[in-house]
């Protein structure tokens, strides 16, 4: 199921710097976006999330932005620290229906 | 803050056993989901359960699959006969309300199934 793409498997950033990970989905029927950040040996814990009819969500040092047209979402963390370090998951849905489609995670290691 | 709750943590059994993973969802939270991710795979879709039926299944979800709120607090899924291939790690999730409106799902630490 290739609907939704993390296309970089890993990122490296320094503390204190912005991590910037990218998301693009195909199925122009998703019109709700979240963002989910995995430990290991846990589950995924909810980041942030963003309806289409927005362009970007702020909570704290995380912002969402999402470009409807290019099919793209992306995540900054501003900024960044080592506890972030992490798996980073995006997935959709479509409203009218309830179940989440994954991408395939970026992994995210923060430097101090 | 209220999690959702999975019980065991590791689950080992031998091919063709049945199977039987525990979640307890959020208290007030009203749908309920199975996801799974095999080692090295995306986390994947199994199904959806609101007001004690089944709301969608994946492809995966066959006969072999089952799920269940037997009580007001645990939610269950069921695999009949075990094969290699289940071998996984499963999630519970839980939200208040369809992702419509703005509610996210919210998971479980997960079960690692492992087959043998």
């Amino acid at each position: 199921d290739q609907q939704v793409k993390q296309n970089s498997p890993s990122l490296s950033v320094q503390e204190g710097r912005i991590s910037i990970l990218n998301c693009d989905y195909t199925n122009s029927m998703f019109d709700y976006f979240l963002w989910y950040k995995k430990y290991p040996a846990e589950g995924p814990t909810f980041l942030i999330s963003i309806s289409s009819i927005k362009d970007k969500n702020e909570d704290g040092r995380f912002t969402v932005f999402l470009n409807k047209s290019a099919k793209h979402l992306s995540l900054h963390i501003v900024p960044s620290q080592p506890g972030d370090s992490a798996v980073y998951f995006c997935a959709a849905s479509r409203a009218a229906g309830n179940k989440l489609t994954f991408g395939g995670g970026t992994r995210v290691l923060v430097k101090p | 803050e209220p999690e959702v709750t999975q019980t065991p943590s590791h689950q080992v059994t031998q091919m063709g056993q049945e199977v039987i993973l525990r979640c307890v969802p959020i208290s007030n939270h009203l749908y309920f989901y199975w996801y799974r991710q095999i080692l090295g795979q995306k986390v994947e879709f199994l199904v959806s359960f609101y007001n004690n039926e089944i709301s969608e299944k994946s492809e995966i979800f066959d006969d072999q699959f089952s799920v269940e709120r037997p009580d007001g607090s645990n939610f269950t899924l069921k695999i009949r006969s075990t094969k290699l291939e289940d071998s996984a790690m499963y999630f519970c999730a839980s939200s208040e309300a369809l992702q419509g409106v703005g509610q996210p799902q919210h998971f479980g630490d997960g079960t690692r199934l492992s087959i043998l």
